[in-house]
């Protein structure tokens, strides 16, 4: 069965520091892809990343980084220098590829990130 | 900005009436999704529309209607509701078709009161 954890229910830093909210998955698929969404109070989730299973590359978007690691089925997301900005819940979704050739989100239960002054 | 819109944003409604949420996307999407969504729970996904014909839908209640009239547009008729239904309503789109990433793009969404 696929599956997605979000180990951490919800992280509390203060403004500046480093946070890595976790994420390990479970497929049988050898072709899928992982998501990370951001979504803050106002409630509209937001895309912020794709990795295909093919691609193990860490990417950096700025002070947003991804590691993805097949060998521990982990695709981990870390923010540099927090800000209270970062402040919202971060979901963590895996795709399935049903027969239809439709793909559904398997969602994680999400990590509410609070970042304080 | 969002290339995905929602209206309203907000509605409250009781359980005998009739109400239509709408959504649009301009991004030239071949699948869009319905998907409902609880307090601090991820969203659950009611309906995909594939190429403007129901693809999926996930043994929810005929009270919810979804309609596709094109490929921009995405309806959901509300009717005889029940307070557990109040919840945030998403919609979302993506790509479709061989070789495409399928990431979903998020609509505002509409908060749903029912009384």
């Amino acid at each position: 069965a696929q599956k997605v954890t979000q180990a951490q229910t919800e992280i509390s830093v203060v403004e500046k520091e480093d946070v890595t909210l976790d994420c390990v998955y479970e497929t049988r698929d050898t072709t899928y892809y992982l998501f990370w969404y951001k979504q803050p109070p106002s409630g509209e989730l937001v895309f912020l990343i794709r990795r295909n299973s093919f691609d193990e590359q860490n990417e950096i978007s700025g002070r947003y980084s991804w590691n993805f690691q097949k060998s521990t089925s982990s695709f981990n997301f870390t923010i540099t220098a927090s800000q209270v900005v970062d402040s919202a819940v971060y979901f963590c979704a895996l795709s399935e590829v049903n027969a239809g050739n439709n793909r559904k989100l398997i969602w994680g239960l999400g990590t509410s990130l609070a970042v304080n002054p | 900005d969002t290339e995905v819109t929602q209206t309203p944003k907000h509605l409250v409604m009781g359980m005998t009436n009739k109400k239509s949420l709408k959504c649009e996307q301009h991004m030239g999407h071949r699948a869009m999704y319905w998907y409902k969504q609880k307090a601090k729970k991820p969203p659950e996904l009611m309906f995909v529309y594939s190429y403007e014909k129901l693809s999926i839908n996930e043994s929810v209640p005929s009270r919810f209607s979804p309609e596709c009239p094109n490929s921009s547009l995405l309806n959901l008729h509300l009717h005889a509701l029940q307070p557990e239904d109040s919840a945030l309503y998403l919609c979302a789109s993506s790509q479709q078709g061989p070789g495409t990433s399928y990431e979903q793009y998020f609509g505002p969404g509409t908060r749903l009161t029912v009384t």
